[in-house]
């Protein structure tokens, strides 16, 4: 069966960085891609970015373009999702999910990170 | 402020049928299929319906979808208290700054 598996949880200091990884299971990674979605605490879902687990192609949100950096394993078929110069409004549940493309649905999720910004 | 519009919050009593609505533009909804997203109190979203009105596996009948030019629409019939949940619809978004967008969600109270 499918599993995305993540890292737990984070607290962090305002200006710092953090890296959350995702192991998947039950598929073969490199035939699809993964999605990073966070959700604020009592807020929806905002998209973050998608990385190709076949050829490390990304596409990443907007406004969020020069902090964040996706990357995959394929050894130990783990992605990664990396935010630096955190701010407090960065404060959130981090998901990654399964995508084929960029354009599909995301069919699975990991069981998400709380990262906690907070001096 | 969400990309695609989603009513905050609707409610029903057992046994009867929802609707959800989600508007969006040509350059979301209008041009790329309509995904929504079930999210139970404390866990992760769980996909409930993908291009337009697709139910992946396991996902009973009583959940359906549909999409009109620049809107999609989440029925659900039936309604059992354990369906209390954020509902959140999902799409492409293929204007200059192409990406994923989702609605704010929507919370169902089964009263």
């Amino acid at each position: 069966q499918v599993q995305l598996v993540q890292s737990g949880a984070e607290v962090k200091k305002p200006g710092a960085s953090v890296k959350v990884s995702c192991k998947a299971s039950g598929y073969t990674f490199t035939s699809y891609g993964i999605s990073w979605v966070r959700q604020a605490p009592g807020q929806g879902l905002e998209w973050m970015g998608w990385i190709s687990a076949y050829n490390g192609n990304t596409n990443y949100a907007q406004k969020l373009q020069g902090r964040v950096t996706m990357t995959t394993d394929t050894s130990t078929s783990t992605a990664y999702m990396e935010l630096r110069s955190l701010r407090s409004d960065d404060t959130a549940v981090y998901y990654c999910a399964r995508q084929k493309l960029e354009y599909h649905p995301l069919d699975y999720w990991g069981q998400g990170t709380l990262v906690t910004v907070s001096s | 402020q969400s990309v695609l519009t989603q009513p905050p919050s609707v409610s029903a009593a057992p046994g009867q049928k929802v609707t959800i609505s989600c508007s969006g533009s040509s350059s979301n909804i209008g041009n790329n299929y309509v995904s929504w997203y079930q999210q139970l109190p404390g866990t992760a979203p769980k996909l409930l319906i993908y291009e337009n009105n697709k139910r992946p596996s396991g996902i009973p009948d009583r959940f359906s979808g549909s999409k009109s030019g620049t809107s999609a629409t989440l029925g659900i019939t039936g309604l059992q208290t354990g369906d209390e949940a954020d509902y959140y619809c999902g799409t492409w978004d293929s204007s200059l700054s192409a990406g994923g967008v989702f609605g704010g969600g929507t919370k169902l109270t089964v009263l």
